[in-house]
């Protein structure tokens, strides 16, 4: 079935420096991928999206890799602020519907 | 714009009773909306899509006669959770997607504590 994963459940960053968030997902049909960002106790926010056409996007300080040859997803975040501790999730949804599939989540802990 | 809301935010329910749980979309039109439940320290898991004037589809292992949807307008769906368990306990999530496209944007959660 589908599935979409990532390796670190955890991730400790320091104050400015950069975060990459990484993302496997299985399904080779998907053609749209969203990175969320959740804060404890609040509904997920919407970071930064990408089109299985590209490569690449970039946001404000954020930016997504998509390899699709590899069915990787990665989120970068540009000199990584307090504000960014949060718990990152990647979803990708198939082309045939509307469901969202969410990976299991990154925590990213910034140390002042 | 594009919000989202969610009534109640919490709620604590003895064993046994019923609650409901709402989604809003404020300033756009959603046919198709979603209900995700979120363990503690877990990812979200759709339970459930919901769509405007038809049943809902439900996930596989979800059970429709517990966790009743209803999705009677273009901004309303709303959650109800009957018989509610202690390990009905979580964080229920709704999001909806706009008419007008492909993004669909969450609302802020309920917490449900059953005791």
């Amino acid at each position: 079935g589908e599935s979409v994963g990532l390796h670190l459940p955890t991730l400790s960053v320091q104050e400015g420096d950069n975060s990459i968030i990484n993302c496997a997902y299985s399904n080779s049909a998907s053609d749209y991928f969203i990175w969320y960002k959740q804060e404890s106790g609040k509904g997920p926010q919407f970071i930064i999206d990408i089109r299985s056409n590209m490569d690449k996007r970039q946001g404000q300080r954020v930016t997504v890799l998509l390899n699709k040859t590899v069915k990787h997803l990665s989120l970068q975040i540009a000199a990584t602020q307090p504000g960014d501790s949060a718990v990152y999730f990647c979803a990708e949804r198939g082309a045939a519907g509307n469901k969202l599939t969410f990976g299991g989540g990154t925590r990213v802990l910034v140390k002042p | 714009g594009a919000v989202v809301s969610q009534h109640p935010s919490w709620v604590i329910c003895k064993s046994g009773t019923s609650v409901k749980i709402e989604c809003r979309s404020l300033d756009f039109q959603a046919t198709t909306m979603f209900w995700y439940r979120q363990f503690p320290k877990q990812s979200l898991m759709l339970m459930a899509t919901s769509n405007e004037g038809s049943k809902a589809t439900y996930e596989q292992g979800v059970e429709k006669d517990k966790f009743l949807i209803n999705h009677a307008s273009l901004t309303l769906s709303t959650l109800t959770v009957t018989s509610a368990h202690p390990e009905d306990s979580s964080f229920y999530i709704c999001s909806a997607r706009d008419n007008r496209g492909y993004e669909q944007y969450f609302g802020p959660g309920t917490r449900l504590t059953v005791t």
